[in-house]
């Protein structure tokens, strides 16, 4: 298996424009969790699903935050409008659900609004 | 609400051991787990504590007391390459989880 799957890997926006950033978890995997990371905050847990329903979000910071799971195997975390605070590394992470010991991170989205 | 409270920088000579502390305050607590993370990359997962007691991975061990909601990450012959962030992660919920990470251990390992 690929891993989990994040794209774009890089991202450059301006103010107010919406971005959608893409998820795929590892196949099989039942659980999947969307952070947030920045030096200031850490790694936050925005939002996560278990077999495709959000079970938490909580952690989402406001109303320009969504995240979606139409299947098993595609989530997207969108951000409408994006403020330059936004800026950060979001990292998606799958797991097997339950009994879960260990969750698999893809290799991050560098987010930056200007 | 969930918390988790461990020293934000470390540093240890090559070949040392260092040890890691994590005391937490999580609601529905499952398990205790630690991951690793190098500048720029993602976290890796290292080990994980169900139970109380000690899980050794190698050069890792990671300890869990559940009467004092404290855990510990211990690494022995300590190499360069271990310079990395040290998250320690609770587990919690029921029937799916949620993984609550702390701030993260910058370790330094300096020859």
């Amino acid at each position: 298996d690929a891993g989990v799957i994040q794209s774009p890997r890089h991202e450059v926006t301006e103010m107010g424009q919406e971005v959608t950033l893409r998820c795929k978890p590892i196949s099989g995997h039942n659980s999947l969790f969307w952070y947030r990371q920045t030096m200031m905050r850490g790694l936050e847990l925005l939002i996560y699903f278990n077999n495709n329903v959000p079970i938490d979000d909580s952690g989402m910071p406001e109303d320009r935050f969504s995240a979606k799971m139409p299947n098993a195997s595609f989530s997207t975390l969108k951000i409408q409008p994006s403020e330059p605070r936004d800026s950060a590394v979001y990292f998606c992470a799958s797991a097997t659900g339950t009994g879960v010991t260990e969750a698999f991170f893809g290799q991050g989205t560098r987010l930056t609004v200007v | 609400g969930q918390s988790l409270e461990q020293p934000s920088e470390v540093t240890a000579v090559e070949g040392a051991i260092v040890q890691i502390n994590c005391t937490y305050q999580t609601s529905g607590f499952y398990g205790l787990s630690w991951y690793q993370q190098h500048d720029g990359g993602a976290p890796t997962f290292l080990s994980y504590n169900g139970l109380d007691g000690l899980e050794e991975t190698g050069r890792f061990s990671s300890f869990l007391s559940r009467s004092d909601s404290y855990g510990y990450l211990l690494l022995q012959e300590l190499q360069m390459k271990d310079s990395a962030s040290y998250f320690c992660v609770s587990y919690s919920g029921a029937g799916s989880y949620q993984l609550t990470f702390g701030k993260g251990t910058k370790l330094s390992v300096i020859p």
